[in-house]
């Protein structure tokens, strides 16, 4: 049964740095076509994709957020860790990750619940 | 940057309606797109991946089709469960995994 589940700051002010960590169970990224991204979702308002790694490594951002985007694993720890520097309110969204599997057609098969990210001073 | 366009932006129907949802790709993807379903407050479900697969344990009413740039998610027969708001993805990973804008089905 796959799992995964983001934790974080719920506040963080304009112009900090925002860490979140997608702690998963039931798979290991380690293995081969697997890889964990991380979605986010302003109130009201449509997905966007922010950032992916794979089981090698292979790390993809979205273009507009590049240069703000770190994605990181910790295969030993079963977590992706994604920082998002000089958050501005616009930033204020929910987070989610999920796990994207590459056989047979991509796609992100099992999502975390989600956790809100306020962005105020 | 690949953009995805979903029409209508909205959809009122009655239970046991046939629902169609498009979604336009700015450039090829071939069958590299996926479709989620999502109620509020909840995560995002997937119901169809590679343009036209079913994912497992959806219901057989949902389906998918299209390639290239042009891709449909019907619905046919619209349940009570349905309402809610659907995405479409392109999901080649060579390129930015882009959403659609949403399309929300409403109870007529």
């Amino acid at each position: 049964q796959i799992t995964l589940k983001e934790s974080g700051p719920t506040l963080v002010k304009p112009t900090q740095t925002l860490t979140l960590t997608c702690t998963f169970s039931g798979f290991s990224l380690s293995t081969s076509g697997v890889g964990v991204g991380w979605i986010r979702q302003p109130p009201g308002k449509a997905l966007e994709w922010l950032a992916l790694i794979y089981w090698n490594d292979d790390k993809r951002y979205s273009p507009s957020l590049k240069s703000r985007l770190t994605i990181t694993k910790d295969t030993s720890k079963n977590q992706v860790v994604l920082t998002m520097t000089n958050m501005d309110p616009v930033d204020t969204a929910t987070y989610y990750c999920a796990h994207r599997r590459l056989a047979a057609g991509a796609r992100f098969d099992y999502w975390g619940q989600g956790t809100l990210v306020t962005v105020s001073s | 940057d690949i953009q995805m366009t979903q029409s209508p932006s909205s959809v009122s129907a009655s239970v046991g309606d046939r629902v169609t949802i498009t979604c336009r790709a700015s450039q090829g993807i071939s069958s590299w797109l996926a479709w989620y379903q999502q109620k509020p407050g909840k995560a995002p479900k997937l119901l169809i991946y590679a343009a036209s697969s079913l994912q497992s344990g959806v219901p057989s009413r949902f389906s998918g089709s299209g390639s290239g740039t042009d891709f449909t998610l019907t619905i046919s027969s619209l349940q009570p469960e349905d309402f809610a708001t659907y995405y479409c993805q392109q999901a080649n990973s060579f390129l930015p995994l882009t959403f659609g804008g949403g399309t929300k089905v409403e109870i007529k």
